[in-house]
C-alpha cells in the first residue's frame, strides 16, 4: 500500500533563511509522488511532481524536491525563504500503478511559518 | 480558461439536512475526483468519477454519501441527514487523463461545509 509521512507538523524559518519540508514515502511499485501547497482558504497549487525521471525535480517558486529511492524520502527544499512562503506543504504519492492522479494519497501536511 | 470552480464555497446545514456540493471542471477536463479535508488533517481521497460513471468510490462512506458527474452539467457530492462529523472542507480536482505525463490534476478551492 501507498502511504506518505510528513516528518515535522510545523516549520518555522527565517526570511532568507532555507527551507526543508522532510517526507518519507512507502509504496509497492515505482511511485509518482508531488508536492503541493495550500495558501489559508485557498485551493491546492501543485508546486512539482516526480515521474521516474530526473531525481531532482525543479518547481515553482524557487522549490525542488530529490527523489532518494534508497532513504524512499522526497524532502522539498528551497535555498532562501520568502514571506509568501508561508502556506501548508503537502507530500503526496499516487495511489495508482500507473502513477495517475486518481486517488492522490496526501502527507498530514506541514504548515510553514516565515518569520521577517 | 477559468480553473475548477466549486460552489458554494461556504455552506451551512443543520443536523438531518442534506448538502449538495457542486464542482466546474476545467474546460475539456473528463475525470473529475472528490477529496475531504478534515481540520488538521491532510485531504483524502472520496470518489473518481468521468462522464456518467463512477471509476473509483472507495473512499466514500458506505451511506449517506454519493457523488455523481452527468453527461451535462457540474459534478455533485450529495451528503445526506448531514452530521457534525461531516464538517469538513471538500474539495474537487480535475484533469484531461489520469496519466502521469505531460498531465496534472486541477483543484478547485473547495467548499467548506459546516454542521451545526
Amino acid at each position: 500500500a501507498q502511504s506518505v509521512t510528513q516528518l515535522d507538523s510545523h516549520v518555522s524559518v527565517s526570511e532568507g533563511t532555507p527551507v526543508l519540508l522532510r517526507c518519507n514515502y512507502s509504496s509497492s511499485y515505482s511511485p509518482s509522488l508531488f508536492w503541493y501547497v495550500q495558501h489559508p482558504n485557498k485551493g491546492l497549487q501543485l508546486l512539482l511532481k516526480y515521474t521516474s525521471a530526473a531525481t531532482l525535480v525543479k518547481g515553482i517558486n524557487g522549490f525542488e524536491a530529490e527523489f532518494k529511492k534508497s532513504e524512499t524520502s522526497f524532502h522539498l527544499t528551497k535555498p532562501s525563504a520568502h514571506m509568501s512562503d508561508a502556506a501548508e506543504y503537502f507530500c503526496v504519492v499516487s495511489g495508482s500503478p500507473s502513477g495517475g492522479y486518481n486517488k492522490l494519497i496526501f502527507g498530514a501536511g506541514t504548515r510553514l511559518a516565515v518569520h521577517p | 480558461n477559468a480553473g475548477v470552480m466549486q460552489n458554494p464555497r461556504h455552506l451551512v446545514r443543520r443536523r438531518g439536512q442534506e448538502a449538495r456540493l457542486r464542482c466546474s471542471p476545467m474546460k475539456g477536463h473528463s475525470h473529475v475526483y472528490w477529496y475531504r479535508q478534515l481540520p488538521e488533517e491532510g485531504l483524502k481521497f472520496m470518489v473518481y468519477l468521468q462522464k456518467e460513471n463512477i471509476i473509483d468510490e472507495s473512499g466514500m462512506p458506505k451511506e449517506r454519501f454519493s457523488a455523481e458527474f452527468p453527461k451535462e452539467g457540474p459534478s455533485i457530492l450529495r451528503i445526506q441527514q448531514v452530521v457534525r462529523g461531516d464538517s469538513a472542507a471538500y474539495f474537487c480536482a480535475s484533469s484531461p487523463a489520469t496519466s502521469r505525463v505531460n498531465t496534472e490534476a486541477f483543484f478547485g478551492q473547495g467548499t467548506r461545509l459546516t454542521v451545526v
